[in-house]
């Protein structure tokens, strides 16, 4: 079965510290990938998406992710974070169901605390 | 201008009555989606439903019966409610079944509290 795995549960960093969420999935086929955020009490929203091309992509927010198709992983970077960072990262992958119809597999989230 | 609403926002309610969460979606959408997210905070997907087909149902209990009366709502209702309903319920909607070229749109939630 498909699934999406998130290393990290909680993270705690300082403003202008750098940030890497680890995120692994299992699944031979083709994927597409996803990060997404949800800031305390909000909806879920999108940072990034890989579908196909150039492995490096970048995202909202100055975040990007790096799809490594040997390691199975994609994960996601910031270069300086910053207090309004703070927020729980989902990273997940679009997996086939059934036939052409496609289903979304979560990560079990990660919390990134920033600390001012 | 909402892309995906949800009603209500918080339910709060007793173990065996029936209560129902509203979702809509105003981007021409095809497909939408019912998420739980439970108190670890863990999403997992538990019906889909395309130009109003049900075409994926997760292994929930048949408490639980979605209704999309047109593409652009989905709603679901909850039979006898339990202690292990309370979560956060998320819908979501994307243009197309098949592909992968597309990414959901979520809506707010419902934080659903069984009493």
């Amino acid at each position: 079965a498909q699934s999406v795995s998130q290393h990290n549960h909680h993270v705690i960093l300082s403003e202008a510290a750098s940030l890497e969420l680890g995120c692994n999935y299992s699944y031979g086929g083709t994927v597409n990938l996803f990060w997404y955020v949800q800031y305390p009490g909000q909806h879920l929203q999108l940072l990034l998406k890989y579908f196909s091309g150039d492995p490096l992509v970048k995202g909202i927010k100055g975040f990007e992710a790096e799809f490594i198709k040997s390691k199975f992983s994609f994960n996601l970077r910031k270069p300086s974070v910053q207090w309004s960072d703070t927020a729980e990262y989902f990273c997940a992958v679009n997996a086939r169901y059934g036939g052409a119809t496609n289903k979304l597999i979560f990560g079990t989230g990660t919390l990134l605390a920033v600390q001012p | 201008d909402t892309a995906v609403s949800q009603t209500p926002k918080y339910l709060v309610t007793q173990m065996g009555n029936d209560k129902s969460i509203k979702c809509e979606q105003n981007l021409g959408h095809d497909t939408m989606y019912w998420y739980k997210q439970d108190s670890k905070k863990f999403l997992k997907i538990m019906f889909s439903y395309n130009n109003k087909e049900l075409i994926i149902n997760e292994t929930v209990p048949n408490r639980f019966s979605p209704k999309s009366p047109d593409k652009a709502h989905l709603n679901l209702h909850i039979n006898s409610l339990e202690l292990g309903d309370s979560a956060v319920y998320f819908c979501a909607s994307r243009p197309g079944a098949s592909g992968g070229y597309n990414e959901q749109f979520f809506g707010p939630g419902t934080r659903l509290t069984v009493l």
